[in-house]
């Protein structure tokens, strides 16, 4: 089965500071895209960042980098100078192929940005 | 340009009624897809479709029926709703599964209450 695990229902920060949000997945595909997607209360799903599995450097985005540990099967956001604009619900998923064509999303984290 | 869009935003409607949700993307993808967000937030994925094939059907009731008149169609009906079917559904695309170094874009998302 493959799944993604988010442990962190909820979490907040005070503005400017740096957080990180956990991820875990489970798959036994070898080749396969992970993905950040934000969720504002617009209910809009933003991309935010995405992953190559056979790139074992991690991805950067502005503020927004990923910690990928592939043999762990770990994929963790890391918000750095958080503002009060990141305030929304965050989903880690992957995308596999295998025949069928999906994105796999975990439960999200809604993270809050204190002023 | 919206990318994925979706019609109505909003959808309130009676038990037993029969209803129906649209989703038009001008990206030129070959892949369609609808999820259903519940109150937890959770996304969940109800079909897939690729070049206006069906790839998955992920256990949905037969009541709701996708129709894919062509690659940037995929509308969903629903038939004898029913107060559980009270969700967010998204419409997203994606280009072709093969080419996995592909996020998937959302639409706005249809809430959609029974009453």
């Amino acid at each position: 089965a493959q799944t993604v695990t988010q442990s962190q229902p909820e979490m907040s920060v005070q503005e400017a500071e740096t957080v990180t949000l956990s991820c875990t997945y489970d798959t036994s595909e070898n080749n396969y895209y992970l993905f950040w997607y934000k969720q504002p209360p617009s209910r809009q799903m933003i991309l935010v960042i995405r992953q190559e599995a056979y790139k074992q450097q991690n991805a950067t985005e502005n503020r927004f980098s990923v910690n990928f540990q592939k043999a762990a099967k770990s994929f963790s956001l890391k918000i750095s100078d958080s503002q009060l604009g990141d305030t929304a619900m965050y989903f880690c998923a992957f995308s596999i192929t295998s025949g069928t064509y999906k994105y796999i999303f975990g439960t999200g984290t809604r993270l809050k940005v204190l002023a | 340009d919206t990318a994925v869009s979706q019609t109505p935003k909003y959808l309130v409607t009676q038990m037993g009624n029969d209803k129906s949700i649209k989703c038009e993307q001008n990206l030129g993808h070959d892949t369609m897809y609808w999820y259903k967000q519940d109150s937890k937030k959770f996304l969940k994925i109800m079909f897939s479709y690729n070049n206006k094939e069906l790839i998955i059907n992920e256990t949905v009731p037969n009541r709701f029926s996708p129709k894919s008149p062509d690659k940037a169609h995929l509308n969903l009906h629903i038939n004898s709703l029913e107060l559980g079917d009270s969700a967010v559904y998204f419409c997203a695309s994606s280009q072709v599964p093969q080419h996995l170094n592909t996020e998937a874009f959302f639409g706005q998302g249809t809430r959609l209450t029974v009453v």
